[in-house]
């Protein structure tokens, strides 16, 4: 199993402004991965963050507005940059634990983002 | 490309009613089934999962059918509790997909009254 937590669990910002998320993990992970999800939508992968090399961005994102930091198998960020009101969402951490047939998903709390 | 139709909340229900959520799905082949719970403040846990057709996913009183004839996967519970107000999200990952590929429902939101 793993417990996942993530700083902030809320926030209010400014347009203009970035914010980063903090995810950590209890233990060492291989895959950890980066959600959003809109009000009223579902989840929607951002990226998957890779430890010790880039993330791997899904189409629509991009590194320059979502920049992640991987650097061990235990923690991550997601920084928010330039920030719109479009980006108001709630950021989800998830990582995979185990083996083929009893891998399992976990999902962080969220943070729950309101841009201005 | 893949997608999960789940019905749209939010459900109310009273105490020790019957619960069914539908979800529906579109996607090749045979993919994983799954159907996680979200309680308010928490993490989207995983409920129960099916991964080939007529498999049977059970836990805490839910069940889900993995229904290839009709690409359906409803969550069902006998008798419901307060306690089991939440969030909850179908979602299936393809046969020959990682976990990038995972689909998500929008959730559906139930809310038991006593």
């Amino acid at each position: 199993s793993a417990v996942i937590s993530q700083k902030p669990s809320r926030d209010i910002c400014q347009r203009g402004t970035s914010l980063t998320i903090q995810c950590q993990v209890d233990s060492q992970v291989t895959m950890m991965f980066w959600y959003r999800q809109q009000p009223g939508q579902s989840l929607t992968l951002i990226a998957t963050a890779n430890q010790g090399s880039e993330a791997t961005y899904e189409s629509g994102f991009v590194i320059d507005k979502f920049p992640i930091s991987r650097p061990n198998l235990t923690f991550s960020t997601l920084t928010v940059s330039n920030m719109s009101p479009e980006d108001s969402s709630i950021y989800l951490c998830s990582v995979v634990t185990g083996v083929f047939s009893t891998d399992t998903q976990y999902f962080g709390p969220g943070t729950r983002l309101t841009v201005l | 490309g893949d997608s999960v139709t789940q019905m749209e909340g939010p459900v109310t229900l009273s105490e020790e009613a019957f619960l069914t959520i539908n979800c529906t799905y579109t996607a090749t082949g045979y993919p994983s089934l799954f159907w996680y719970v979200q309680y308010p403040g928490e993490g989207l846990q995983l409920l129960l999962k099916a991964t080939k057709a007529d498999d049977k996913g059970s836990n805490k009183g839910f069940e889900a059918t993995y229904r290839k004839e009709t690409t359906s996967f409803h969550l069902e519970k006998g008798s419901v509790q307060v306690s089991d107000s939440a969030v909850y999200f179908c979602a299936l990952r393809p046969l020959s997909g990682g976990y990038q590929k995972v689909t998500f429902g929008i959730g559906t939101k139930l809310q038991v009254i006593p």
